[in-house]
């Protein structure tokens, strides 16, 4: 079962375009929202993350999207450049669970690549 | 550089084989996440120790164990090794149990041939 469904699985966009990736989520009681970016042959790093008391927070060209009612959120990379090429995962962090303990739920990835 | 060390960072080994993966974590971070990157799937999530306690488990085969040391620093042992468990292997450490921030290791890529 997905928790966490992200879309597109690819995304090829023009440089100086916007690219933009979905998430949906299902369990109403996550309480926070990252994007992971990864590139060929490194781990996945911390790009920018939300909660769900906002509507939006942006970081320079990334800015995050998040619509409680509808259980969505999406990563909006503007102005994308051939450095921006790598790809994004979406992911959703469970409430404390009786152990003190947090899960981090993991979209499936997009893939992203900036033509120059 | 992350500050999470993952030794070897390639590895090659036939079927049947046992290998150890290890990692450093973040100085500092006391929780370390044992993920499976393979090519047609996304990440997951095997195994979470803190503090040298197991504190989660996810798809992780019982081929698999892993274990955290007194220094914080982890193992991930796969016995009886299979074609099918080619994969990146990546280690993630973070300051708590909160979920917040998890820093990752460049990965062990295991080939199993």
């Amino acid at each position: 079962q997905q928790q966490v469904k992200q879309s597109p699985q690819s995304l090829i966009v023009q440089k100086g375009g916007i690219s933009i990736i979905n998430c949906a989520y299902e369990n109403t009681a996550f309480d926070y929202f990252p994007w992971y970016q990864q590139f060929p042959g490194k781990g996945p790093a911390l790009l920018i993350a939300i909660r769900p008391d906002v509507s939006e927070k942006k970081e320079g060209r990334f800015t995050i999207s998040f619509n409680k009612s509808a259980k969505q959120f999406s990563l909006h990379i503007m102005d994308s450049q051939p450095g921006d090429s790598a790809t994004y995962f979406c992911a959703a962090v469970t409430p404390l669970n009786a152990g003190n303990n947090r899960k981090l739920i993991w979209g499936l990835g997009t893939s992203l690549a900036v033509n120059p | 550089d992350s500050g999470v060390t993952q030794t070897p960072k390639h590895l090659i080994t036939a079927t049947g084989q046992r290998v150890t993966l290890r990692c450093s974590p973040r100085s500092g971070d006391l929780s370390v996440y044992w993920y499976q990157q393979s090519l047609d799937q996304g990440l997951q999530f095997l195994i979470q120790y803190y503090n040298g306690e197991e504190r989660a488990k996810g798809n992780i085969l019982e081929r698999f164990s892993a274990q955290q040391f007194p220094d914080l620093h982890s193992e991930l042992n796969l016995s009886s090794l299979e074609l099918g468990d080619s994969a990146l292997y990546f280690c993630a450490s973070s300051v708590d149990l909160q979920g917040y921030g998890y820093t990752f290791g460049s990965g062990t890529r295991l080939t199993v041939v």
